[in-house]
């Protein structure tokens, strides 16, 4: 079926430096999402995003955090500046109005 | 707020038995949340295994079963006899609307082992 793909896979960033985690959704999804997983820890809703427009984010989505959606390009997430508890693992998904998630693999990121 | 408590940790079951992972909800941000089973495969992305929006309903896909019980506020996934491909991941979560823009919440993931 169609996927949700996460680019990278990986990446280890310095503490204070920017990163970036891009993803490509589903071509005709709509709707937008970032998810958050600590080690060893539940996955947590951070943000989701139409029509250009943040819908609705969590405590989680900190002021260091942003999302974006340029000309349909990929949905990115950016953390700057990081710190050390950004280390997680950031999962991506999209969908229709009335349809379920698709899930990305995820980008483990590292900070140290 | 909503949560959702599952069996925790790893779980072992050998090949052809039966198995149960529990799953127990609340929420208070909608009277009747869909519920879903997620699981993750080594190597793989999130699935959705499948998904109930209607209380008293059973949901059913590769094998597995999970009934929507409003009552105990629980959704336990089971199966009548695993196999070695259904190692994995498993996540119980409710999600809070009906109409896009939905928010899921996850419990915990339970890691399910199958001995051959």
């Amino acid at each position: 079926g169609p996927k949700v793909l996460q680019i990278p896979s990986h990446q280890i960033i310095d503490m204070g430096q920017m990163v970036t985690l891009n993803c490509d959704p589903v071509s005709n999804h709509l709707y937008f999402y970032w998810y958050k997983q600590i080690l060893g820890q539940q996955m947590e809703f951070l943000v989701n995003f139409y029509n250009g427009k943040v819908m609705e984010k969590s405590k989680l989505f900190k002021d260091q955090f942003s999302v974006e959606r340029p000309d349909g390009s990929y949905f990115t997430l950016k953390i700057q500046p990081t710190a050390l508890e950004d280390s997680a693992v950031y999962f991506c998904a999209s969908s229709l109005q009335d349809s379920d998630y698709t899930f990305g693999s995820g980008t483990r990121l590292l900070v140290i | 707020g909503d949560s959702v408590t599952q069996t925790e940790g790893q779980v072992t079951v050998s090949e052809s038995k039966s198995l149960i992972i529990n799953c127990t909800y609340s929420t208070t941000s909608i009277a009747y949340p869909n519920l879903f089973w997620y699981v993750r495969y080594p190597g793989e992305g999130l699935q959705l295994l499948l998904k109930v929006i209607t209380a008293g309903q059973k949901g059913s896909s590769r094998g597995f079963e999970a009934t929507y019980n409003k009552e105990t506020t629980s959704f336990h996934l089971q199966k009548a006899s695993v196999q070695e491909s259904d190692s994995a991941v498993y996540y119980c979560a409710l999600g809070d609307r009906d109409y896009g823009n939905e928010k899921i919440t996850f419990g915990a993931g339970t890691k399910l082992t199958i001995k051959p």
